[in-house]
């Protein structure tokens, strides 16, 4: 039974390149969660997305990012015209209902690097 | 707003002994608890979970954690580390009705042996 599937493992992009980061949920899973982690940071929540619909983008920054979750394939989390503060590991997690007793079932991330 | 604080940084122990690693969190409503582990390069591995009931829960590998409303603690704990269990451990916390969770700074857990 897969995991989270998230690829690439290690993305490295210039200053002003695009990075899409995939992720497949686990098997039934229809729920997905995208967050960042930095050293001394802990993780930071991104997005929360169901099936083509974004339904918490709080924690992403309002230019340059953007996330989807089509009805067909992967979670793409985009980042545009990337800087070197992008430089992160990103980790999906799905879960199999939004609800609150759901634990979170995590990739092992991208790992982004700006140069 | 729902938040969650682990106080250190770093907790270190001697193979055999007890460990503990804190946590506190803050929720509006009633809190679900979750703690996660991370090796690393890898993703976040569940350990075990807090919904109601029985304010000891036991997970994953022989830990067990203590929900503390009066406090607003659930603290992690194992009574006898093993040098495997050294990794990075997060609390996390998700308000009831909320979709969000929140996890904390993290604590590197360093067990010797």
């Amino acid at each position: 039974n897969a995991g989270v599937m998230q690829n690439p493992r290690h993305l490295v992009r210039r200053r002003g390149q695009e990075a899409r980061l995939r992720c497949s949920p686990m098997k039934g899973h229809s729920h997905v969660y995208w967050y960042r982690q930095l050293p001394e940071e802990g993780l930071k929540f991104m997005v929360y997305l169901q099936k083509e619909n974004i339904i918490d983008e709080s924690g992403m920054p309002k230019e340059r990012f953007s996330a989807e979750f089509p009805k067909e394939g992967p979670s793409i989390l985009r980042i545009q015209q990337v800087v070197r503060g992008d430089s992160a590991a990103y980790f999906c997690a799905s879960s199999l209902t939004g609800t609150g007793d759901s634990p979170l079932h995590f990739g092992n991330g991208t790992r982004l690097t700006v140069t | 707003a729902q938040s969650v604080a682990q106080p250190e940084d770093q907790v270190n122990v001697a193979e055999g002994n007890p460990l503990t690693v804190k946590c506190t969190y803050s929720v509006s409503g009633n809190p679900y608890l979750f703690w996660y582990v991370q090796y690393p390069n890898r993703g976040l591995q569940f350990l075990l979970k807090y919904i109601t009931g029985d304010n000891l829960v036991k997970g994953s590998y022989g830990f067990e954690a203590e929900f503390n409303k009066s406090q607003t603690s659930f603290h992690l704990k194992k009574p006898s580390a093993l040098v495997s269990d050294s990794a990075l451990y997060f609390c996390a916390v998700r308000d009831m009705g909320y979709q969000k969770v929140t996890f904390g700074i993290g604590t590197k857990l360093q067990v010797i042996p």
